[in-house]
């Protein structure tokens, strides 16, 4: 059974820190990884890829991905109150569509 | 540039019936996938169409399917509906998987 975990929080960092958030998955044939951000009520949103080891960023947000120790993490520069949600990781196993998603971790930045 | 469209945003359905949701893709995306999330559950994959081609599925029963049409619209039924079917039921499109997936607002089932 593939699986993608990450810790359910909540997570809770003060305005302008930085937000960590981890996630592991159990595939090493794993080939493409995403972070989403949902907030209450709303559906996913995508705000990170990354396919290869190493860093990417975006912004305020950087993706990190270690292929040899199967996680991914994403981190939050300057957190803001509105980047209050749940982020969920996803994992891809194969060229198709089939994404494997972790529960999620909810993150609050307090003012 | 419009998003990924879902009807209807919601359903209330009675155990034993069935019901159809539709979701239309971003133009020029191919690739449509379908998700149901529940809080217990979380988000999980049901099966993704690629060229009116089933590429995956999960592990859902058979009263879950799907199809997709030439004009990449998609859509999935549920038959002999049971009250754990109760969910969201996501729609997400690509151009490719590299891309990731847009997702749809979502489609709120009752059953009853």
């Amino acid at each position: 059974q593939k699986e993608v975990e990450q810790n359910s929080g909540p997570l809770s960092v003060p305005e302008g820190a930085i937000a960590s958030l981890n996630c592991t998955y159990s595939d090493r044939g794993s080939q493409s990884f995403f972070w989403y951000r949902q907030y209450s009520g709303k559906s996913p949103e995508l705000i990170m890829s990354i396919y290869s080891n190493g860093d990417k960023e975006d912004g305020r947000f950087t993706a990190q991905l270690n292929k040899a120790s199967q996680y991914v993490s994403l981190l939050i520069r300057d957190s803001q109150p509105s980047d209050s949600a749940t982020y969920l990781c996803a994992v891809s196993y194969n060229q198709g569509g089939k994404l494997i998603f972790g529960q999620g971790t909810e993150l609050s930045v307090k003012p | 540039k419009a998003g990924v469209t879902q009807t209807p945003r919601y359903l209330i359905k009675t155990r034993g019936q069935q019901v159809t949701l539709s979701c239309s893709p971003i133009s020029g995306h191919r690739s449509v996938s379908w998700y149901q999330q529940t809080p217990g559950q979380g988000l999980q994959f049901l099966f993704e169409y690629f060229s009116e081609t089933q590429r995956n599925k999960g592990n859902f029963p058979g009263r879950f399917s799907g199809r997709q049409f030439s004009n990449s619209r998609s859509e999935m039924n549920v038959s002999t509906l049971e009250l754990g079917d109760s969910a969201l039921y996501l729609c997400a499109s690509s151009f490719a998987l590299n891309y990731g997936y847009t997702f749809g607002s979502g489609t709120r089932l009752t059953v009853v």
